[in-house]
């Protein structure tokens, strides 16, 4: 196991609704990325954060927000939740700093959106 | 063009059989590339990272051609264990991972 946990593994939201869910880091990792998988693709990069601030972002609209704490774990928030939002998302922990880190998953939450 | 591409797949083998996976990336500044294995409904799981000398570990070789951009995985003597998605991920210095949208392995009995 990575060591990577993800709370919780599963939510049902409707559309409009706000959602957060939650990573805690592997252990001595202070890098934490977060990825939207849906169905059949490849995780799609959301953003990174490395010692609580934002350190890259992909591209999702500003309704998809992050926060890291001081103990490295994270939370994603995704406002006004719509159809297409409904996918698995992975959280990754890695050590920054070196450029070419390895990163490590959790199990997932996997979101439904009515 | 999408920044990471992948053989399409499904890829249905019969056990015992060598199968490969190609995985092309467009920037040429890309540093670090990954094979991650994924399971159905689970998260994808490192398989081994790649790098340009080649590696082996067992049965799964892995190779990079940064002159052509694009990473190969070789899998010697299939199991039914090696269904699964097959991932590959491309990371530039200080820059996010870009992961292909994955190939579908099915070893068949």
């Amino acid at each position: 196991e990575t060591g990577v946990t993800q709370s919780p593994t599963h939510l049902i939201k409707t559309r409009g609704q706000q959602v957060t869910l939650r990573c805690s880091s592997q252990s001595g990792h202070n890098t934490v990325s977060w990825y939207q998988q849906a169905l059949g693709q490849g995780p799609q990069f959301i953003f990174q954060y490395y010692r609580e601030e934002e350190n890259g972002r992909g591209n999702f609209p500003p309704r998809f927000s992050g926060l890291q704490f001081p103990n490295y774990s994270s939370e994603l928030n995704v406002n006004a939740l719509e159809l297409d939002d409904s996918a698995l998302y992975l959280c990754a922990s890695s050590l920054g700093g070196t450029g070419s880190e390895t990163q490590y998953f959790g199990p997932g939450t996997r979101l439904l959106v009515l | 063009r999408k920044e990471v591409e992948q053989d399409p797949g499904p890829f249905n083998v019969p056990e015992g059989a060598t199968v490969a996976f190609n995985c092309t990336y467009s920037n040429s500044a890309s540093q670090s590339f990954f094979w991650y294995r994924q399971d159905c409904r689970k998260e994808p799981k490192l398989l081994m990272s790649v790098y340009s000398s080649g590696n082996e570990d067992g049965r799964f070789t892995a190779q990079l051609n940064r002159a052509s951009q694009y990473i190969s995985l070789l899998i010697r003597d299939s199991k039914l264990s090696d269904s699964a998605t097959y991932l590959c991920a491309v990371r530039g210095y200080g820059q996010n991972f870009v992961f292909g949208p994955g190939t579908r392995l099915s070893v068949l009995p």
